[in-house]
């Protein structure tokens, strides 16, 4: 079955220190991929995507992605994080031919002085 | 530029009463989705509409019903609400997805949250 795996529920991270989230996906064929912020009591952000090309991909507010099919993973990082990054970070897949845009489970980002 | 709008905000139900949350887009989008966010859970899609006049059943429709109004509105309404549909619901839209090309990101309002007692 189709699915975007996020191994890490929660992360803490210091104020300035590098940031690295992890997500997989499952299913043979490579997905468009994406990477989603969410802050407290808002809707989604679009950080980044990824259809086809160059594997690594820059997004805004300075973060970037980098995709290894080897892996089937799509990780996010930052290399160095501010206090706003404080937040809940989605990644999503979207398969050929299906309408369906796939979450992961998500991953709390807590920064801390 | 608004982007996504809901209505309402917040919304608290009765068991068995009905409900319909309302979705408007203004950046011409022709798909527009609706999804329910739950703890742990991500967010799963309930219903969408490829294009006007259009609409499909997600992964969890059971409960729900929809209604593409015209290009910009998308409703979804709750007949007879019940505690398991506490949650977050959230609407989106993209451009224009035709199959084999579904590349675009979507665009998500700011959510309604719904607590049914």
């Amino acid at each position: 079955a189709q699915s975007v795996t996020q191994p890490d529920i929660h992360i803490t991270v210091s104020e300035g220190a590098s940031l690295e989230l992890r997500c997989n996906y499952s299913y043979g064929a490579t997905p468009y991929l994406f990477w989603y912020v969410q802050s407290p009591g808002q809707g989604l952000q679009l950080l980044l995507k990824y259809f086809s090309g160059d594997t690594l991909v820059q997004g805004i507010k300075g973060f970037e992605a980098e995709f290894k099919r080897s892996q089937s993973s799509f990780n996010l990082r930052k290399p160095s994080v501010h206090w706003s990054d404080a937040a809940e970070y989605f990644c999503a897949a979207r398969w050929f031919g299906n309408e369906k845009l796939t979450f992961g489970t998500g991953t709390r980002l807590t920064i801390i002085p | 530029n608004a982007g996504v709008t809901q209505t309402p905000k917040f919304q608290v139900l009765k068991t068995g009463q009905s409900m319909t949350l309302q979705c408007a887009q203004d950046m011409n989008h022709n798909s527009m989705y609706w999804y329910r966010q739950d703890p742990g859970m991500g967010l799963r899609l309930i219903y969408y509409s490829a294009s006007e006049g259009t609409t499909d059943k997600g992964e969890v429709p059971n409960g729900y019903n929809v209604s593409r109004l015209n290009k910009r509105e998308f409703s979804l309404r709750l007949e007879s609400a019940a505690p398991s549909q506490t949650s977050v619901y959230f609407c989106a839209s993209s451009v224009y997805v035709i199959i084999g090309q579904n590349n675009q990101p979507q665009h998500f309002g700011d959510g309604t949250r719904l607590s049914i007692l």
